[in-house]
């Protein structure tokens, strides 16, 4: 089965620093893979993801995300945040060989203080 | 932009009691999703559902909780008899479904925040 992790629970940077929130994958089989950010009550918007391709994905509001193989990683990074970026990032995965399902990992609290 | 919609916001619930958590997807969408989050925890697939079955359940969609599309647009989950541990936010979903689910953009709705006394 395929597992998720992020390695910090939170993040707190000060407004136009560069921010990197950790995501690492576990998976017998190829997957895909996905950043979601929850703004406060609300729900999860898709940042970006990655089918295949270019392992360099750029998504929303100045996000991307590099995927890399052999570290089974996909970390996400911003050069420069602003306190609009405040909420709760998850990186997500699904099977590349069948089924639809989003196994997430714990989520990433990023505080972004003027 | 189209967006997910779900009713009610929070629901307060006795234990034992059955409660229906409603969710309308985007009006052109085809897969639909129920995913939960206990406090503190991972967000958990339940079940997918597409062409009116059950595509996928994951282990903690047991035989309290049931699914229905009831109509053109409303998407429903029930819990049978309510646990305390039931006490989550649930998140609905939906996708458009091209030629591979697996790769299609999950659209989320806010949630509705159960709580079970």
């Amino acid at each position: 089965a395929q597992s998720v992790t992020q390695l910090d629970s939170q993040v707190p940077v000060f407004e136009e620093a560069p921010v990197e929130l950790r995501c690492n994958y576990s998976s017998s089989v190829s997957v895909y893979l996905f950043w979601y950010v929850q703004y406060p009550n609300q729900g999860l918007q898709l940042l970006l993801k990655y089918l295949s391709g270019s392992t360099l994905v750029k998504g929303i509001n100045g996000f991307e995300a590099e995927f890399n193989k052999s570290q089974t990683s996909f970390h996400l990074r911003k050069p420069s945040v602003h306190i609009s970026d405040t909420a709760e990032y998850f990186c997500a995965v699904t099977l590349g060989t069948s089924g639809s399902r989003l196994t997430f990992g714990e989520g990433t609290q990023l505080t972004v203080n003027p | 932009e189209p967006e997910v919609t779900q009713t009610p916001s929070h629901q307060v619930t006795q234990m034992g009691q059955e409660v229906i958590l409603r969710c309308v997807p985007i009006s052109n969408h085809l897969y639909f999703y129920w995913y939960r989050q206990i406090l503190g925890q991972k967000v958990e697939f339940l079940v997918s559902f597409y062409n009116n079955e059950i595509s996928e359940k994951s282990e903690i969609f047991d035989d309290q909780f049931s699914v229905e599309r009831p109509d053109g647009s409303n998407f429903t989950l029930k819990i049978r008899s309510t646990k305390l541990e039931d006490s989550a936010m649930y998140f609905c979903a939906s996708s458009e479904m091209g030629w591979e689910a697996s790769t299609d953009t999950q659209y989320f709705g806010p949630g509705t925040r159960l709580t079970v006394l």
